[in-house]
C-alpha cells in the first residue's frame, strides 16, 4: 500500500521569499513521485516528476524538488515566490503498475505582496 | 492540442434528476482517468479506461455511478439518480501509453452541484 501526507494543509509567503512545501509518501515499491499545481477553478497541472533517475528534480516555473529516501520525503521548493504561484499544490505517488496515484492532502499557497 | 475538453464546466440540477459529464481526451491518448474531488475527501479515482475498455471500476461509489467510452474521443460519466452527497468537481484526465505512468493530462473539470 502506498500513502502521501503532506504536512502543511496552508502555507503563506512574501513575494519574493523562499517557498516549502513538504511531503512524505509510504511505498511498497520504488515509487514515482510526483507534483501537481491547481490554481482556482482549474484543472492539475504537472510541476515536476521523480521515477528514480536524478535526485534532484527541475520543473516548470523555477520548482524544484530533492528525493530522499532515506527521509521518504519529496519537498518541493523555490527560491523566490511569486503571485502567480498562489494556488494548491498536490505530491502524489504512483504505483508501481502506474496507473493508480495516491494523492496527498493539498497544501494551500497564499502569497502576501 | 487543445487539452482534455470537459462539459459543462457547471451543472446545478435537483436530487433524483440524471447527470450525464462529458470528456474528450487529447487526442492520441490511450487511457482515460475520471476523478472526483472534494473538500473532505480530496481526490479520488473512480474509473479508468485502456484503449476504450474500463480497466478498474472499484472507485466508483455505486450503482447510481456509470461511465462508458464508446470510442477513443469522447467518454461520459453518468450518475442516475443523483443525490446531494454528490456535490464535487469531477475531473477528466488522459494519459499516452508511451508517457511516464503518473503523468496525467487534466480537464478543468465539472462543478456539480445537487440542491
Amino acid at each position: 500500500a502506498q500513502s502521501v501526507t503532506q504536512l502543511d494543509s496552508h502555507v503563506s509567503v512574501s513575494e519574493g521569499t523562499p517557498v516549502l512545501l513538504r511531503c512524505n509518501y509510504s511505498s511498497s515499491y520504488s515509487p514515482s513521485l510526483f507534483w501537481y499545481v491547481q490554481h482556482p477553478n482549474k484543472g492539475l497541472q504537472l510541476l515536476l516528476k521523480y521515477t528514480s533517475a536524478a535526485t534532484l528534480v527541475k520543473g516548470i516555473n523555477g520548482f524544484e524538488a530533492e528525493f530522499k529516501k532515506s527521509e521518504t520525503s519529496f519537498h518541493l521548493t523555490k527560491p523566490s515566490a511569486h503571485m502567480s504561484d498562489a494556488a494548491e499544490y498536490f505530491c502524489v505517488v504512483s504505483e508501481a503498475a502506474g496507473n493508480k496515484l495516491t494523492f496527498g492532502g493539498g497544501t494551500r499557497v497564499l502569497v502576501k505582496p | 492540442d487543445a487539452g482534455v475538453i470537459q462539459s459543462p464546466r457547471h451543472e446545478v440540477t435537483e436530487m433524483g434528476q440524471e447527470v450525464t459529464l462529458r470528456c474528450k481526451p487529447i487526442s492520441g491518448h490511450d487511457y482515460l482517468f475520471w476523478y472526483r474531488q472534494t473538500m473532505m475527501r480530496g481526490l479520488e479515482l473512480l474509473i479508468y479506461f485502456n484503449n476504450n475498455v474500463p480497466i478498474d471500476d472499484s472507485g466508483m461509489p455505486e450503482d447510481r455511478f456509470s461511465a462508458k467510452m464508446p470510442n477513443a474521443s469522447f467518454s461520459t460519466l453518468k450518475i442516475q439518480p443523483s443525490e446531494p452527497r454528490d456535490s464535487a468537481v469531477y475531473f477528466c484526465a488522459s494519459r499516452d501509453r508511451g508517457g511516464v505512468t503518473g503523468e496525467l493530462f487534466f480537464g478543468e473539470g465539472s462543478r456539480l452541484t445537487v440542491l
